[in-house]
């Protein structure tokens, strides 16, 4: 039962450029959704959030915009950087229990 | 703020044998986190604890599985008698508890395990 789904595994983006990572929801429950970035063999680390009573955060070059009534949140990276090039995790939780993660988008920025 | 750590960061193993992976979160944290990540699969949620008290764990997950935090601060999962199944990346999370600033967990950089 996949509550957070990532439906491109990869995405490949120029060096400049706006990337666009999107991902979808089921549970209407949830009420905080996080970006995560993954390099190899590394955890993952936190990028941005936002809360659901919100439907844009920005932080310098990473914008997550928010959607309830899709249930969609997307992630724009701009202007992407060769070392943005990694996995992004999208993820979501009620009131911060138990954080669901979607499978994942592999961004390949090519310089 | 040393950050979550994890400990083995490797760790082969043959089939039957039983392996336990350490984790120590951040120190003011007071929930802490295990995930196991496989290729091309997001974190998937094993069981989280506050403080001591283990207060969800995963239907899907195995009686041999089992993890500890007895003291509330550093914890241990257990893997008993290991199968090639098992073959993952574990990872640990703290946080805060909700409302105040636990709305984004805090990723240790995993303890991978290779059963043979």
């Amino acid at each position: 039962d996949q509550q957070v789904k990532q439906n491109s595994p990869s995405l490949s983006v120029q060096e400049g450029r706006i990337s666009i990572l999107n991902c979808d929801y089921t549970n209407s429950m949830f009420d905080y959704f996080l970006w995560y970035k993954k390099y190899p063999a590394e955890g993952p680390t936190f990028l941005i959030s936002i809360s659901s009573i919100k439907d844009k955060n920005e932080d310098g070059r990473f914008t997550v915009f928010l959607n309830k009534s899709a249930k969609h949140l997307s992630l724009h990276i701009v202007p992407s950087q060769p070392g943005d090039s990694a996995v992004y995790f999208c993820a979501a939780s009620v009131w911060g229990n138990q954080f669901y993660f979607g499978t994942g988008t592999s961004l390949t920025v090519i310089p | 703020d040393t950050g979550v750590s994890q400990d083995p960061r490797h760790k082969i193993t043959k089939r039957g044998q039983n392996v336990t992976f350490r984790c120590d979160p951040i120190s003011e944290h007071n929930r802490l986190y295990w995930y196991r990540q496989t290729l091309g699969q997001g974190p998937e949620f094993l069981t989280y604890f506050q403080n001591e008290a283990q207060l969800e764990k995963s239907r899907l997950l195995s009686d041999r599985f089992s993890a500890e935090r007895p003291k509330g601060s550093f914890s241990t999962l257990e893997i008993q008698r290991t199968e090639q199944g098992d073959s993952a990346m574990y990872l640990c999370a703290s946080s805060l508890e909700p409302g105040t600033g636990g709305e984004k967990l805090f990723f240790g950089s995993g303890t991978q395990l290779s059963v043979l």
